[in-house]
């Protein structure tokens, strides 16, 4: 079946710092893949998507490429900031034959920016 | 506002009682979604709902049922029959099924067994 497998945290940086969150998938088919943001005691806000290979989304400084070759859709910033304090999962949409719709989610990454 | 609205926020539910977290969207969207969150864990898909008057259990089903008998509402009633009901509950929905289609989600539901 489906798998999305991403770091757990948590994970501290620095404001300013770069961060990398690793995401890497199983999946049958042709996934569209997913990363979305959660705030404390709120919902889950998509932050950007990639259909197809070597697409690559990208939201308030947010970027990552769907890479085909190494199954992975890795989440990059260049200078984080304390707002972007969250959960941040990872996501996939295989809609494969058989299975059930909706998406397969990894286990999120908290992530912690200190001033 | 265009959105996915979940009622209540906070539930509790006494042992042995079943609950119901509503659901409404105004997205037009075809498709609607349960999930599930406990601490430190991914969201798990308790139901889905592709079109009106339609619902397939997803990989948590039971303990839990569903209606869709109006394109905007999916309500989830949580049973006596859930053994450990107390979670974050979230709605979504899609313009329909597909790989490309984004699921969007609500505010969540938070349940608790006292």
């Amino acid at each position: 079946g489906d798998s999305v497998t991403q770091m757990e945290g948590p994970v501290t940086l620095s404001e300013e710092a770069f961060l990398t969150i690793n995401c890497t998938y199983t999946a049958t088919g042709y996934p569209s893949l997913f990363w979305y943001v959660q705030y404390p005691g709120e919902g889950l806000q998509l932050l950007l998507k990639a259909t197809k290979a070597d697409d690559k989304g990208s939201n308030k400084g947010f970027e990552a490429t769907y890479r085909k070759e190494t199954t992975s859709f890795h989440l990059e910033k260049g200078s984080v900031q304390v707002s972007d304090s969250a959960v941040y999962f990872c996501a996939l949409r295989s809609g494969s034959g058989g299975g059930a719709d909706g998406l397969t989610f990894g286990k999120g990454t908290h992530l912690i920016i200190q001033p | 506002d265009g959105g996915i609205t979940q009622s209540p926020k906070y539930l509790f539910r006494k042992e042995g009682q079943n609950v119901t977290l509503s659901c409404e969207q105004n997205l037009n969207h075809d498709a609607m979604y349960w999930y599930r969150q406990d601490p430190g864990q991914g969201l798990r898909l308790i139901y889905y709902s592709q079109i009106v008057n339609d619902f397939q259990k997803g990989d948590i089903a039971e303990g839990y049922s569903v209606s869709r008998e109006k394109k905007e509402s999916f309500p989830l009633t949580v049973t006596s029959a859930q053994k450990n009901p107390t979670a974050f509950y979230l709605c979504a929905s899609s313009i329909g099924g597909g790989p490309g289609n984004t699921i969007y989600f609500g505010e969540g539901s938070w349940l608790t067994v006292v």
